[in-house]
């Protein structure tokens, strides 16, 4: 139990076009999930909060306008990155929390590889 | 949020046990510790959980001194694919957003 999925596992895209990335939570409802960034040999940075129903809460220095976070539903968020350039190539991962277990781990999704050409 | 301090990188045979310490020098009265285990291109997975004293499950144990200002992953009889990046976070309670550290890489020698 408590999986969740990313689509696609990987993406190529040209400088200027729009990619989307979903979050699934497979088998639990997620009223909350997370978006993160990750760069080669780095760690994971905390992107933005995504909430079912309402707007997501960025982080700093993350600009929304353009990494857009709709969470329409309660086992589906998704990431668009708007007019995509090559330093928007990274890893980018998303979890959630299933809040009906016990204990407070939180599940990732596998990734989703973007490189910008 | 209380920052952790962890080695960059450990290396270690097979078979061996591997203990990793993470320094949480500003914890707080109601954060718990949590490691999480990542492979190369795959999201993070969660290892194990702890408040105080000892945690052990399948996969670790998680020892944490009465002061809780650090806390040490012991992984039993380390095998080639323990080899990955594993993070100590500290967490508060009822808080839903991880932050990252830097890690410790694990390399796992035959």
């Amino acid at each position: 139990g408590a999986v969740v999925s990313q689509h696609p596992s990987r993406v190529i895209c040209k400088s200027g076009t729009s990619v989307k990335i979903e979050c699934r939570s497979l088998d639990f409802q997620a009223t909350t999930m997370f978006w993160y960034r990750q760069f080669p040999k780095k760690s994971l940075m905390l992107m933005a909060t995504s909430n079912e129903g309402s707007k997501a809460t960025y982080e700093q220095g993350v600009e929304k306008d353009k990494f857009l976070i709709n969470h329409a539903s309660l086992t589906l968020s998704t990431l668009t990155v708007t007019s995509a350039h090559p330093e928007d190539s990274s890893f980018y991962i998303c979890s959630a929390r299933d809040v009906t277990r016990v204990g407070n781990e939180q599940f990732f999704g596998p990734g989703t590889r973007l490189t910008v050409l | 949020l209380a920052k952790t301090t962890q080695p960059i990188s450990m290396d270690s045979y097979e078979g061996q046990e591997v203990n990793i310490t993470c320094s949480h020098n500003n914890i707080a009265t109601n954060d718990y510790i949590t490691w999480y285990q990542q492979f190369p291109s795959q999201g993070p997975r969660f290892i194990i959980q702890g408040y105080k004293t000892k945690v052990t499950n399948e996969v670790a144990s998680l020892f944490i001194p009465a002061d809780r200002k650090s806390s040490t992953l012991s992984l039993p009889r380390v095998s080639l694919s323990d080899t990955a990046v594993y993070y100590c976070l500290v967490v508060q309670t009822g808080a839903n957003n991880l932050f990252f550290g830097t890690g410790t890489r694990l390399t796992v020698i035959p």
